[in-house]
């Protein structure tokens, strides 16, 4: 089976450009989180996403958005980038909306330039 | 109190040795706690994860210690390898408003180096 796959996995953008990252969980996943990782620090959460609802987001401003398909892909949006949002962008997947047996995707690395 | 604390930073030890990483954290509902390693250019792979009600899981070589009383619990390597040189987080789970889902809270992770 296939993990958890994050396209791209390098991105670059100017300052005040719109972004979209995109993720496909492990089949049969319902849920898909989304983690900002800046260098040299762990993971911060951003959104959950299950069965296409969201369930929670984390400290982060409106320019961040994302959403979920009918097939449980996800995508991240950010808007009006700013050059702190450089980081590893991390897709995770899991079966149910607990957090139990997360299996993250390796990255979307986004540098703002 | 959603914080949880991580340490060394960073960690060197011989082939063979039994690094140990310490992390301690606040909020008692807190209910279930991964460790996770990653890789440079890799995400996060989950190792090894333990519930409160449990004070040690080992998994192969890898070990966690848990204790509820004193908010803190570690992760052992025993019979450390070159092959586990990477950065090591430990995290734990929260429930979202309402408890309509959930999420992780990582610490700041350690890197360890296995010298040959």
């Amino acid at each position: 089976d296939a993990g958890v796959t994050q396209s791209p996995t390098h991105l670059i953008k100017t300052r005040g450009q719109q972004v979209t990252l995109r993720c496909s969980p492990i089949s049969g996943h319902k849920s898909v989180s989304w983690y900002q990782q800046v260098l040299g620090q762990g993971p911060q959460f951003i959104f959950q996403y299950y069965e296409k609802e969201e369930r929670g987001r984390g400290n982060f401003p409106d320019r961040f958005s994302a959403r979920q398909f009918p097939n449980y892909s996800s995508e991240l949006n950010v808007n009006a980038l700013l050059l702190g949002d450089s980081a590893l962008y991390l897709c995770a997947s899991s079966t149910d909306r607990a957090n139990y047996g997360y299996t993250f995707g390796s990255g979307t690395r986004l540098t703002v330039v | 109190q959603q914080q949880v604390k991580q340490s060394p930073q960073s960690l060197i030890v011989q082939k063979g040795g039994i690094p140990i990483i310490n992390c301690a954290y606040e909020n008692t509902a807190f209910d279930y706690f991964p460790w996770y390693q990653q890789f440079p250019g890799k995400g996060p792979a989950l190792l090894i994860a333990i519930r409160p009600d449990v004070s040690e899981k080992k998994e192969g070589r890898f070990t966690i210690s848990f204790n509820k009383s004193a908010k803190q619990f570690s992760l052992h390597i025993m019979d450390s390898q070159p092959g586990d040189s990477a950065t090591y987080f430990c995290a734990a789970s929260t429930y979202l408003a309402n408890q309509a889902g959930t999420a992780l809270i990582f610490g700041k992770g350690t890197t360890l180096s296995v010298s040959s």
